[in-house]
């Protein structure tokens, strides 16, 4: 059964402290990996797909990494609005009609 | 921006009672997807539709549920006989390619609170 492991559950960090979030996924066969991040109240927001191991994704304090059982979302110098769930998804082979979702990590960026 | 909106966006029912939910996707994406998310937990799969077709559903989707895409336009997720396990957020999304590929993009979901 596809799996898909995100840690730290939550994360605080201080304004300016960068940190990664962890997500670890077990599938047969990846098609794309995504990454989401969810304010309260509202729908995941569409930030990277990656596709191969290797591939790398950026955007303003974002980088998001891609290997063969895990991927990695680089903060740098974060921000107070940075704060928010951050979820990651798996696209799979034999499944390409929908994606299989971590559980989140909640980040707080305290100023 | 015309993303995809969800309505409505809170409803209240007493348990047993039926609820429907409408969703509008971005109007060139033809792939619509019904994801149910509760507390704490990512986004759990219920169906999806191409066009008008519905293609799959999940094991979660018991028999009191039921989702339409007349048209291949907007969808209605319908929940009947209530029960306080429904309680959750119901979030639509569209793409425009297959979704293991593609990105999903969803609206901000019906809270649904039977009680």
């Amino acid at each position: 059964e596809d799996q898909v492991t995100q840690s730290p559950e939550a994360l605080r960090l201080q304004e300016g402290e960068s940190s990664s979030l962890n997500c670890s996924y077990t599938v047969s066969g990846l098609r794309g990996l995504f990454w989401y991040r969810q304010d309260p109240g509202k729908g995941p927001e569409f930030l990277f797909t990656l596709y191969s191991a290797g591939e790398e994704k950026e955007k303003e304090r974002l980088k998001a990494t891609l290997t063969k059982k895990e991927s990695f979302l680089h903060i740098t110098a974060p921000k107070p609005e940075d704060s928010a769930t951050y979820l990651c998804a798996v696209g799979v082979s034999g499944s390409a009609r929908q994606l299989t979702f971590g559980s989140g990590t909640q980040l707080t960026v305290l100023p | 921006d015309t993303g995809v909106s969800q309505d409505p966006r809170h409803k209240i029912t007493k348990r047993g009672q039926n609820v429907t939910f409408r969703c509008d996707p971005i109007s060139e994406h033809n792939r619509l997807y019904w994801y149910r998310q509760t507390l704490g937990q990512g986004p759990e799969f219920l169906t999806y539709f191409q066009n008008e077709a519905q293609l799959e559903k999940s094991r979660l989707l018991s028999d009191r549920f039921s989702a339409e895409r007349p048209k291949g336009s907007f969808s209605t997720l319908e929940i009947q006989r209530t029960e306080q396990g429904d309680s959750a957020m119901y979030l639509c999304a569209s793409s425009l390619g297959p979704g293991g590929d593609s990105p999903l993009h969803f609206g901000n979901g019906t809270r649904l609170t039977v009680t």
